[in-house]
């Protein structure tokens, strides 16, 4: 079967680290995108992975380990703008398949 | 405009009436999407167009019917809808169909329909 897993929810404080995992059972595999989703608006694109290892952007990481069906967005230096869902999304061929996202709340 | 956009933002429609809701892309993107997002709940891939060709019907029932009559548009035609579709719908458009090789999604701000 097909099947991501995401933590529900998330609280840190303002300049931590958080990392958000995602482990995922997909048949056929093209790569992982994290998308972050602020209440009320759209997905919007933060990272992508399909070779093993970790892809730096500014703040936030992303790390990828094919063989254990494993992900996670690492994100450095909170800011209050950080609070959003954070979505892992598996894909194969035509097919995006989404976790139910993270709630990431960061607190003062 | 640029991006993808979604008209109506909100609708609000009846078990028997007959809506739809209309995508636009001003990205020169091939591919096109419709996805369900209910509350705690993954998002829920619909349909997949691929130059104007349906790629992927993802067992969704009839009652919604998608059209995509160029590239650059793509509506989802709703009739007899239950409460239970009451939900976000959005569009995407990505440079092609085939996923992968950084293939990115570009979301529309969304569709809120409630059904009575």
């Amino acid at each position: 079967g097909q099947n991501i897993d995401q933590p529900t929810e998330m609280t840190a404080t303002e300049g931590a680290i958080v990392q958000i995992n995602c482990t995922y059972q997909t048949s056929g595999f093209n790569g992982l995108f994290w998308y972050q989703q602020h209440a009320g608006e759209a997905p919007t694109f933060l990272s992508y992975n399909v070779l093993d290892g970790l892809e730096e952007k500014g703040r936030f990481s992303s790390f990828l380990s094919r063989s254990k069906g494993y992900s996670y967005l690492l994100l450095k230096e909170l800011q209050m703008k950080d609070s959003a869902s954070y979505l892992c999304a598996v894909t194969g061929t035509y097919k995006y398949i989404f976790g139910t996202g993270t709630r990431l709340k960061v607190l003062a | 405009e640029t991006g993808v956009t979604q008209t109506p933002r909100h609708l609000v429609m009846g078990m028997t009436n007959k809506k739809s809701l209309k995508c636009e892309q001003h990205l020169g993107h091939n591919a096109m999407y419709w996805y369900k997002q209910s509350a705690k709940k993954p998002l829920e891939l619909m349909f997949v167009y691929s130059l104007e060709e349906r790629v992927e019907n993802n067992s969704v029932p009839s009652r919604f019917s998608p059209e995509c009559p160029n590239s650059s548009h793509l509506f989802l035609h709703l009739h007899t809808l239950q409460p239970e579709d009451s939900a976000l719908y959005l569009c995407a458009s990505s440079p092609t169909a085939t996923s992968g090789n950084y293939n990115e999604q570009f979301f529309g701000p969304g569709t809120r329909l409630t059904v009575l």
